[in-house]
């Protein structure tokens, strides 16, 4: 069982923007940095954001990642076709000396 | 361009010990953590476990479920890493990805991912 918590499904219409936020404790996300990952169907995971709202090279700025306390929040602009995907938070846990991922979040385009 | 290709995986029974290695291109290797997380079939992620480059000194952790069964090592003469997987369990079936660590010592995040490998425990 993960130490994060995201929702299961998350969904919008073309140009909507959508958010997916990821709960944790003060021992992972209230510690340390959170990094979100995208995993397109059928495809390996995919770094999306870093040290909370860091983009990496090639990552559209409609991605936008935030952090506050123990939770953080990733947000979608414009949502388009192809951000169908699971989404993923996780931060390093001082508690458990150990990475954790989020529960996970399926986005789905109506 | 940075890639990370797995090998080694296959289908072997309850309480067999099996060896991925992990063979980076694309960037200098002793320069970086390398990390395993595993996906069983239709879940979520599960880190597995990290070692650090030298300049953390080499160390590891791993996730509390396969502690004492699993090992991480690296030879950075050969540019290669390597996860250890002994006493074997159903549970520890899925596609194992080795990934590249970046961020420093307690602030990793995976920045690179192989296409993982699929590891089937079953009697």
């Amino acid at each position: 069982q993960s130490v994060l918590t995201q929702p299961p499904s998350a969904s919008g219409t073309p140009g909507q923007r959508v958010t997916i936020s990821c709960s944790g404790s003060n021992s992972n996300i209230g510690s340390n940095t959170v990094t979100w990952y995208q995993q397109l169907p059928g495809t390996a995971p995919k770094l999306l954001m870093y040290r909370n709202d860091q983009r990496p090279s090639g990552v559209p700025d409609r991605f936008s990642g935030s952090k506050s306390g123990t939770s953080a929040s990733l947000a979608i602009s414009g949502l388009q076709s192809e951000d169908e995907a699971d989404y993923y938070c996780a931060a390093w846990d001082d508690s458990l000396n150990g990475y954790v991922f989020g529960t996970g979040t399926k986005v789905t385009v109506l | 361009e940075v890639q990370l290709v797995e090998s080694g995986g296959g289908l072997l029974q309850p309480g067999r010990s099996l060896r991925l290695s992990c063979t980076p291109s694309g960037f200098t290797f002793g320069d970086y953590a390398m990390s395993w997380v595993r996906q069983a079939p239709g879940k979520g992620l599960e880190w597995v476990g990290i070692i650090r480059s030298n300049r953390y000194g080499g160390t590891t952790d791993y996730a509390a479920s396969v502690k004492g069964r699993f090992t991480i090592s690296r030879d950075d003469s050969k540019s290669i890493a390597y996860l250890q997987m002994n006493s074997l369990r159903t549970e520890d079936t899925a596609v194992y990805y080795c990934t590249r660590g970046s961020g420093g010592y307690y602030f990793p995040y995976f920045d690179y991912w192989g296409q993982g490998i699929l590891v089937t425990v079953s009697s």
